[in-house]
């Protein structure tokens, strides 16, 4: 089975805290992606990677970077945290196949920025 | 930015009870579409995948259907069991490139024993 690890299921960050979110997955995937959900709203798409050190902007990547050094890990970066970042944020990875692929998700980070 | 509605939000069933809620997106865009079940403190959980116009997908009691030219999908559960209460996610794909996928916003599914 595939498995998606996220380094926290719950953060309290004060305004302005450099935020470190950290992803793993054990299935040599090399897709990885960072969403975000907030009520009323689908997963936005954040940040996107299809291999090693690069990095693509999803649908709202300001106020975040990323960096993927190893296959393995996605890191999602705050570099300021602000009120407005308090959210779900869900990793995700798949293969990078012509199909149809699936996307297998982490269990999701709950941040809270105060 | 390409737009995937779900209805309805939310919905209470009584354990037994059958049910069924849908996905809508533009019919022009499409390649692929995806279902999820997000069980609260869990992983979102891929149902199914959905790419022939009147596709027909089951598993044990969950079925979805599809239909690209109206711009469409149904997900049903037969006789609803209090461990289907999550949130029913449809993901669109609109080509086979960059893999992004455009998520609506779920259907919370609370099914009463």
């Amino acid at each position: 089975d595939v498995k998606v690890t996220q380094s926290s299921r719950y953060l309290v960050k004060r305004t302005g805290e450099k935020v470190f979110l950290e992803c793993v997955q054990d299935m040599d995937h090399e897709n990885m992606f960072w969403y975000r959900q907030d009520p009323g709203l689908g997963l936005r798409l954040i940040y996107f990677s299809y291999d090693v050190k690069m990095k693509e902007k999803g649908d709202i990547p300001e106020g975040y970077s990323v960096s993927r050094e190893k296959k393995e890990r996605f890191s999602l970066i705050l570099e300021s945290a602000s009120t407005n970042q308090t959210s779900m944020y869900l990793c995700a990875s798949s293969l990078a196949t012509r199909n149809q692929e699936t996307q297998y998700f982490g269990p999701g980070t709950r941040l809270l920025v105060l | 930015i390409l737009n995937v509605e779900q209805s309805p939000q939310s919905l209470h069933v009584q354990e037994g009870d059958s049910t069924n809620f849908t996905c809508s997106f533009p019919s022009s865009n499409f390649y692929a579409l995806h279902w999820y079940r997000w069980e609260t403190a869990k992983s979102p959980e891929a149902l199914f995948v959905m790419t022939l116009n009147g596709d027909e997908k089951k598993k044990g009691r969950i079925s979805a259907t599809l239909n690209t030219k109206e711009g469409y999908s149904y997900l049903y559960i037969k006789g609803s069991q209090p461990e289907d209460s999550a949130t029913y996610l449809c993901a669109l794909r609109e080509d086979n490139y960059g893999q992004n996928f455009v998520f609506g916003p779920g259907t919370r599914l609370s099914v009463l024993p």
